[in-house]
């Protein structure tokens, strides 16, 4: 049983358009979200996170939305760059819990 | 600043063999994670441990035991590797459960391959 859910295996997007990736789950008791960006032969390394008790969290170029109501949320990367390039993972925790991660999403950014 | 290690990037084993990845932390983290990550399966959790000597099975525990002699380190270990093994380990720590600044720090991984 998934509870965190990432569709899109793979997303191709050209450089200096937006990148969204996304990410819906089931589990209402989700109060946390994060978001992990991993390089091949490297670890994942925390990218932007949001509490349920926000819709909406900025970092630079990395902005994270939430819709409760639908369980989704997005990552939304403007303007995308190459070094961006990378497969991201949404994961979401109940407080108290621990984190539980998507399948990711590979996003490639062409010059 | 603040490091999860592991001890090998690479291995190559034979089937059969027993296996042991070393991760260690230095941030005095109470909990510690061993996933795999295979592709389009994402991460997936192993074993856990939220304390020295205290360890909870994951979601794929089937093939591995771990170790948590020191709150510093975790071991994972195959005792008896086979090839559907073959995969890419990732340590992780974190100060606490559920809280919003207590995010993950993983280590770099190793990449085993089983022969």
């Amino acid at each position: 049983d998934q509870q965190v859910k990432q569709n899109s295996p793979s997303l191709s997007v050209q450089e200096g358009r937006i990148s969204i990736l996304n990410c819906d789950y089931t589990n209402s008791m989700f109060d946390y979200f994060l978001w992990y960006k991993k390089y091949p032969a490297e670890g994942p390394t925390f990218l932007i996170s949001i509490s349920s008790i926000k819709d909406k969290n900025e970092d630079g170029r990395f902005t994270v939305f939430l819709n409760k109501s639908a369980k989704h949320l997005s990552l939304h990367i403007v303007p995308s760059q190459p070094g961006d390039s990378a497969v991201y993972f949404c994961a979401a925790t109940p407080r108290g819990g621990k984190l539980i991660f998507g399948q990711g999403t590979e996003l490639s950014v062409k010059p | 600043d603040v490091k999860v290690t592991q001890s090998s990037r690479y291995l190559v084993k034979r089937t059969g063999e027993k296996v042991f990845l070393e991760c260690v932390q230095d941030m005095d983290h109470e909990n510690m994670f061993w996933y795999r990550q295979d592709p389009g399966l994402g991460l997936r959790l192993i074993y856990f441990s939220y304390d020295v000597k205290m360890k909870e099975k994951g979601d794929i525990p089937e093939g591995y035991s771990v170790s948590r002699e020191k709150k510093e380190r975790f071991s994972l270990i195959l005792e008896s590797a086979s090839t559907n093994q073959t995969s890419m380990y990732l340590c992780a720590s974190s100060l606490g459960f559920g809280d919003p600044g207590y995010g993950y720090t993983f280590g770099s991984g190793t990449r085993l391959t089983v022969v």
